[in-house]
């Protein structure tokens, strides 16, 4: 069973860059979908993009000028790096696999504040 | 910019039938949307429970359905159980791409 875990810091100031790394087990990150979605407190659902191994990459048009998904095979790992965050960007960040995608981690919740 | 639109709360008595709708702004939802379907518990990774239209993971009780229904995608629960009260998105994917969730929908199971 493909099990994923969200890793990175908690906390990032205003401007900054914020990245995470999502690390995958029971399964190889050189197959499927793998994509980040977030969730502000007590809202929906946000589609920030996904990847394939291929290296076709598609975001979220809203934060595509400031979104990079990347994936490290040797890891099995993926990650996110978000930048110039402003408070909007405090939120749940998931990663998940598959075409669904119907795996997903616990999340981390990630607080822009200085 | 692209909207998916799903109804904000639903009411539905245990034991009884409810469908959920998924609607886009471009107009109507087909296959070629790959709906997906999505259950959230408070506190919790939401969980998939249809993607592509209508198929059902390993995980999926047979109470949920998904279809197209008047030109959106929508997701039957059939003999509704207290624990479905939950948080239901649906996620469309444009071009094979771009995802978009809906907003969500609220079921209340009283």
């Amino acid at each position: 069973q493909v099990q994923l875990q969200e890793s990175g810091p908690g906390l990032v100031k205003p401007s900054e860059t914020l990245s995470l790394t999502c690390t995958v087990s029971g399964g190889s990150i050189s197959s499927y979908y793998w994509s980040w979605i977030r969730q502000p407190a007590g809202k929906g659902l946000e589609w920030i993009g996904r990847t394939y191994i291929s290296g076709n990459t598609d975001y979220n048009p809203s934060l595509k000028s400031r979104v990079t998904i990347s994936v490290d095979t040797s890891k099995n790992q993926l990650s996110l790096k978000l930048s110039s965050v402003t408070s909007a960007d405090t939120a749940v960040y998931y990663c998940a696999g598959g075409g669904a995608p119907e795996w997903w981690g616990q999340g981390t919740l990630v607080t822009v504040s200085s | 910019q692209t909207v998916v639109t799903q109804e904000p709360s639903l009411t539905v008595s245990p034991g009884g039938t409810v469908t959920l709708t998924c609607a886009s702004s471009t107009g109507a939802v087909t296959s070629d949307y790959y709906p997906n379907w999505f259950q959230q518990k408070p506190g919790q990774a939401p969980k998939a429970l249809i993607y592509s239209t209508s198929n059902k993971h390993s995980w999926t009780p047979a109470r949920f359905s998904g279809s197209l229904l008047g030109g959106k995608a929508a997701l039957t629960l059939s003999g509704v159980q207290p624990e479905d009260e939950a948080e239901y998105y649906c996620l469309l994917y444009y071009g094979a791409a771009q995802g978009v969730f809906g907003g969500g929908t609220k079921l209340t199971v009283l």
